[in-house]
Order: structure tokens, then C-alpha cells, then sequence
């Protein structure tokens, strides 16, 4: 079975700041890996996807995350934070030949002017 | 336009009063799947539909019922509402390798079990 875990349920950075959310995930077999993007009384977004091409994805909005198998991880980061980010992510996780998919808690990124 | 529709957006009810939130895709996908999601606990799944007529649980499907009639629908059915099922709730579908190309999700619902 897999899982993920986000650390850290909030996040808080300034405009024009670095954005880090974390994604760490569980797998017995190697995963497919997604972030997902959640603005206010939306539904889920698709941000981007690693599906065993590269191993850094770029996404939309400037968002990119790298896959890591020796950490287990799955980080999504953007240079420069814009207002408009501010949202809820989350990282979900899928085996291959698989739908079964797993979503993690939530990280709510805040933007600071 | 490629969507998963839901409705309604919003729903207060009370206590054992039966309830179907209804949920439409246009794209032809086989799979669909229904999503509560949880301050803290992000989405849990409910059920979820490999195709028409085939439906299994997820990992909290009870207080839950479903059907797939058709490809294009799956209503969730509240046969007797109780307030800890006062959530929010998504719909989602994907083409058959949903693990590959990720899900199209609905705008959600909003209900309150008063």
C-alpha cells in the first residue's frame, strides 16, 4: 500500500519569497506522484505529475517538484511566490496499474504581502 | 468543455432525511470515485466505480451508498444522514489509468447535517 505524508499543515511566506512544501511518500513498488492545487471553494487542481520520465517535473504557475527515491520524497517549490498562490496543496500518491490513489493532509500556503 | 459536474454546491439537511448528491462527467472515463475531505485528514475515499455496474468501497464508505447506471454518472446516496458525515465532498473521474494521468475533480459539495 502507499501513502504520503506533507509536513507541515500551514506555511506562511512573503511575496517574491522561496516556496517548499513537502512530500514525503510510501511505496512497495515504484509510484506514480501528483500535486495537486485547491483554491478557495474550488475543487482540486492538477499542478503536476511524475510519472518516471524526468525526475524534476515542471507543473503550471511555476511550480516544480523533483523525485527523490533515495529520500522518498516529492518536494514542490516555485522561486518566487506571487499573491495568487495562496491555496491549499496536496501531494497524493499512486502505484503503477493502479487507481488507487492516496492523498496526503494538506499544506496551506498563506502569501504575505 | 472536459468537466466533472456536481450538484448541488451546497446542502443543509437534517438529521435521517435522505439526501443524492448528483455527479456527471463528460469525458467518457471508466473511473469515477467519490472523495470526502476533512480539515487534518485530506481526501479520505468513499467509493468508487471501475465502470457501469461495477462499484467497491473505499477506505470510510459507511453511512454511503452508490450506483453506476451509467458511464457518465455516479450519484452519492445519504440514506440516512447523521451530522458526522457533514463535510466536503468531491467527485472525481479518470480514464482507465487514473494511477498515470491523475483525476479530473468536481467543484465539491458542501453539506451541513444539522
Amino acid at each position: 500500500a502507499q501513502s504520503v505524508t506533507q509536513l507541515g499543515s500551514h506555511v506562511s511566506v512573503s511575496e517574491g519569497a522561496l516556496v517548499l512544501l513537502r512530500c514525503n511518500y510510501s511505496s512497495s513498488v515504484p509510484p506514480y506522484l501528483f500535486w495537486y492545487v485547491q483554491y478557495p471553494n474550488q475543487g482540486l487542481q492538477l499542478l503536476l505529475k511524475y510519472t518516471s520520465a524526468a525526475t524534476l517535473v515542471k507543473g503550471i504557475n511555476g511550480f516544480e517538484a523533483e523525485f527523490k527515491k533515495s529520500e522518498t520524497s516529492f518536494h514542490l517549490t516555485k522561486p518566487s511566490a506571487h499573491m495568487s498562490d495562496a491555496a491549499e496543496y496536496f501531494c497524493a500518491v499512486s502505484a503503477r496499474n493502479n487507481n488507487d490513489m492516496r492523498f496526503g493532509a494538506g499544506t496551506r500556503l498563506t502569501v504575505k504581502p | 468543455e472536459a468537466q466533472v459536474t456536481q450538484n448541488p454546491r451546497y446542502l443543509i439537511t437534517v438529521t435521517g432525511k435522505k439526501l443524492t448528491v448528483t455527479c456527471s462527467q463528460n469525458m467518457n472515463h471508466e473511473y469515477m470515485s467519490w472523495y470526502r475531505q476533512d480539515p487534518g485528514l485530506g481526501l479520505r475515499q468513499i467509493y468508487y466505480s471501475m465502470n457501469v455496474e461495477v462499484t467497491d468501497k473505499g477506505d470510510v464508505p459507511e453511512g454511503y451508498k452508490v450506483s453506476r447506471k451509467e458511464k457518465r454518472n455516479f450519484p452519492l446516496i445519504l440514506e440516512s444522514p447523521s451530522p458526522n458525515q457533514t463535510s466536503l465532498y468531491f467527485c472525481a473521474s479518470s480514464s482507465r489509468q487514473a494511477g498515470l494521468y491523475g483525476y479530473t475533480f468536481g467543484s465539491g459539495t458542501r453539506l451541513t447535517v444539522v
